[in-house]
């Protein structure tokens, strides 16, 4: 039972244009979630959060839209570069003080220049 | 500063051997988190340690799954007897305080069984 899924295992996009990885969950008790960003034969690493009491968060390039009616989560980068070619993961967990992530499968990204 | 550091970044065994993972968190992190993941089920938490003790091992997949932290500088990882099936890529990750604070990777160790 997946209760985080990225439907799409992957995802090209031309240099300059906008990329959106989308994250579905069937948790209703989720209530953060994170983006981790993984290269080839490194550790996943951190890239952006948001709070089930925000719908967007941004960071640079980087925005993170949430719906919570829908239990949909999305990843724009905007403008996409070749150095964001990567497998992108989507994470959830509960709130206080959980520590426990659950992740999805991953939506492996390129960026063709 | 050196990050969550692990080894062996390969391993191939032969079915029934033991392996052996080692992991040495980021210097200050309390906590201390073992995931696998493979095509099928993605990345899963094995086990998390906090302070160097178990708190939770309930995605230790079998009996034949073993994690020890003896020290806040160390854990391993150990597969006796090892299964084709435990191939995977094994990751180490820690964080100053769990639930609070993000989780730091490692590279992670390719385990191929054979």
């Amino acid at each position: 039972d997946q209760q985080v899924k990225q439907n799409s295992p992957s995802l090209s996009v031309q240099e300059g244009r906008i990329s959106i990885l989308n994250c579905d969950y069937t948790n209703s008790m989720f209530d953060y979630f994170l983006w981790y960003k993984k290269y080839p034969a490194e550790g996943p690493t951190f890239l952006i959060s948001i709070s089930s009491i925000k719908d967007k968060n941004e960071d640079g390039r980087f925005t993170v839209f949430l719906n919570k009616s829908a239990k949909h989560l999305s990843l724009h980068i905007v403008p996409s570069q070749p150095g964001d070619s990567a497998v992108y993961f989507c994470a959830a967990k509960r709130g206080g003080s959980n520590y426990k992530l659950t992740f999805g499968k991953g939506t492996l990204l390129t960026v063709n220049p | 500063d050196a990050g969550v550091i692990q080894s062996p970044r390969h391993e191939v065994t032969e079915m029934g051997q033991e392996v052996t993972l080692r992991c040495k968190p980021i210097s200050g992190h309390n906590s201390l988190f073992w995931y696998r993941q493979t095509m099928m089920r993605g990345l899963e938490l094995l086990i998390y340690f906090n302070n160097n003790v178990p708190i939770d091992d309930s995605g230790m997949p079998e009996d034949r799954f073993s994690a020890k932290m003896p020290n806040a500088s160390f854990s391993t990882l150990k597969i006796q007897p090892s299964e084709p099936r435990d191939s995977a890529v094994y990751f180490c990750a820690s964080s100053l305080l769990a639930g609070v604070n993000e989780q730091f990777f490692g590279p992670g160790t390719r385990l191929t069984v054979l």
